[in-house]
């Protein structure tokens, strides 16, 4: 069956740079997404259709795919970024499928 | 403005049935390209998808649940229900409603999610 596969963490200091993989079979063929869910609050979509930021959404956000590997990329992340955050895409069934999610310490 | 709101019980035992109501506003369900989904999160764990209903009343379910879940639309009611039966407490969890649309590929994503429901399954 179709994985996302995640890294369980990473950490930075306030200010650099953040890069979270998720690597998949269904890639590049599906597009991947981004979600960030701080404690205690609803996941948030930060990337869509691989490379797109929501409206509302800052521009150190950006996201990127090269063949099975998605990366979403924080440039200078700030404290206010630490959360956890999932990849998404559909597997072949095309039923949602998430990431295993990626805690980001910024400190 | 898109929104979506989940109800239901905060506290269920084990072996009940739990039912979770989402009101939405800002879309219907007979749109072409629209469905409501439930995602849930236990504590410790990451975002399970369970079940997603199309617009043209088409159902999907997650396999491990598929037999323990039930999803129904009421398009008059701007509401979607799901029914989870033999509740356990690794069923506890804060659970999301979700609205999905498509991309440009014609595959579903979520784009906007309810604050979500806390359930609890205790004696």
């Amino acid at each position: 069956s179709s994985e996302l596969t995640q890294p369980p963490s990473v950490s930075v200091s306030p200010g650099q740079t953040a890069k979270i993989t998720c690597s998949g079979d269904v890639f590049p063929k599906k597009c991947v997404y981004w979600y960030q869910r701080k404690s205690g609050q609803a996941p948030v979509l930060v990337i869509y259709e691989d490379t797109k930021r929501p409206s509302g959404i800052p521009e150190r956000f950006s996201g990127s795919t090269s063949g099975v590997v998605a990366t979403l990329t924080i440039t200078g992340a700030q404290v206010e970024d630490e959360a956890d955050y999932y990849c998404y895409s559909t597997d072949r069934s095309h039923n949602p499928l998430f990431g295993d999610g990626t805690k980001l310490t910024v400190l | 403005q898109i929104t979506l709101k989940e109800s239901g019980p905060m506290v269920v035992k084990p072996t009940q049935t739990l039912t979770l109501t989402c009101n939405f506003s800002g879309f219907s369900l007979t749109s072409n390209g629209v469905a409501v989904g439930w995602v849930r999160q236990s504590p410790g764990k990451g975002l399970e998808w369970l079940a997603l209903i199309y617009w043209d009343d088409d159902k999907r379910y997650s396999l491990p649940l598929v037999n323990r879940l039930t999803i129904i639309k009421d398009t008059a009611k701007y509401q979607v229900v799901l029914t989870m039966t033999h509740m356990d407490p690794l069923d506890t969890g804060t659970y999301y409603c979700t609205h999905l649309t498509y991309d440009f590929k014609y595959y579903y994503y979520m784009d906007v999610w309810g604050k979500g429901t806390a359930v609890t399954v205790s004696s």
